[in-house]
């Protein structure tokens, strides 16, 4: 299994400014995959990050307001960019660990509260 | 598009009871189904993956079953516990995939003590 970590736990922030997503995991893993939970629904994918490429993002989300870094194996970033109400979310990275179709783990999670 | 509903939204049982859980999927062309648990306040914790040739997973007093051609999927949960109040969460990746999840709407369980 893999252990993962995020930073910070929870956060309130102003509209209009940034704020950055941490995800540490205590593996090397090859795909790491953020997304977010809106109040009230379900889990959307943002983005997929490999190492040493782009992310891919989904349908919806742009690298201008979700950047993402992936400088190794075991480190991913999230930033959420001139934040707005709407931006008011869960952010959860996983990793898919043990090889492809196999299970994913979850980080506990960022809450993010934009007045 | 894929899109996984899960019914119902909301669920309360007495404590030692056993209840089903159900999950539905549009595209059958599944790479696996996974079902979580979300403790409010925390991230999921996976419970039972299911892979698309399989039919079934039991862990412990959960099991989960998997009808691709009908795009369904059930987590059974036998002599409920309080500690079982949860919210629980099916997820399916894509064939030929890129790993990504697409989760359902999620079922609130609340075992009454």
């Amino acid at each position: 299994s893999a252990v993962i970590s995020q930073k910070p736990s929870r956060d309130i922030c102003q509209r209009g400014t940034s704020l950055t997503i941490q995800c540490q995991v205590d593996s090397q893993v090859t795909m790491m995959f953020w997304y977010r939970q809106q109040p009230g629904q379900s889990l959307t994918l943002i983005a997929t990050a490999n190492q040493g490429s782009e992310a891919t993002y989904e349908s919806g989300f742009v690298i201008d307001k979700f950047p993402i870094s992936r400088p190794n194996l075991t480190f991913s970033t999230l930033t959420v960019s001139n934040m707005s109400p709407e931006d008011s979310s869960i952010y959860l990275c996983s990793v898919e660990f043990g090889g492809v179709g196999e299970t994913q783990y979850f980080g506990p999670g960022t809450r993010l509260l934009v007045l | 598009k894929q899109e996984v509903t899960q019914i119902p939204a909301a669920l309360s049982v007495p404590e030692g009871e056993n209840l089903v859980l159900n999950c539905s999927f549009t595209d059958s062309a599944i790479y696996n189904l996974q079902w979580f648990r979300q403790d409010p306040g925390k991230g999921l914790t996976s419970l039972l993956l299911i892979q698309s040739s399989q039919r079934e997973q039991t862990s412990g007093r959960l099991n989960a079953s998997l009808d691709k051609s009908s795009g369904r999927s059930t987590l059974y949960i036998a002599a409920s516990q309080p500690g079982d109040s949860a919210t629980y969460l099916c997820a399916v990746s894509s064939k030929f995939g890129n790993e990504k999840l697409t989760f359902g709407t999620g079922t609130r369980l609340t075992i009454i003590p």
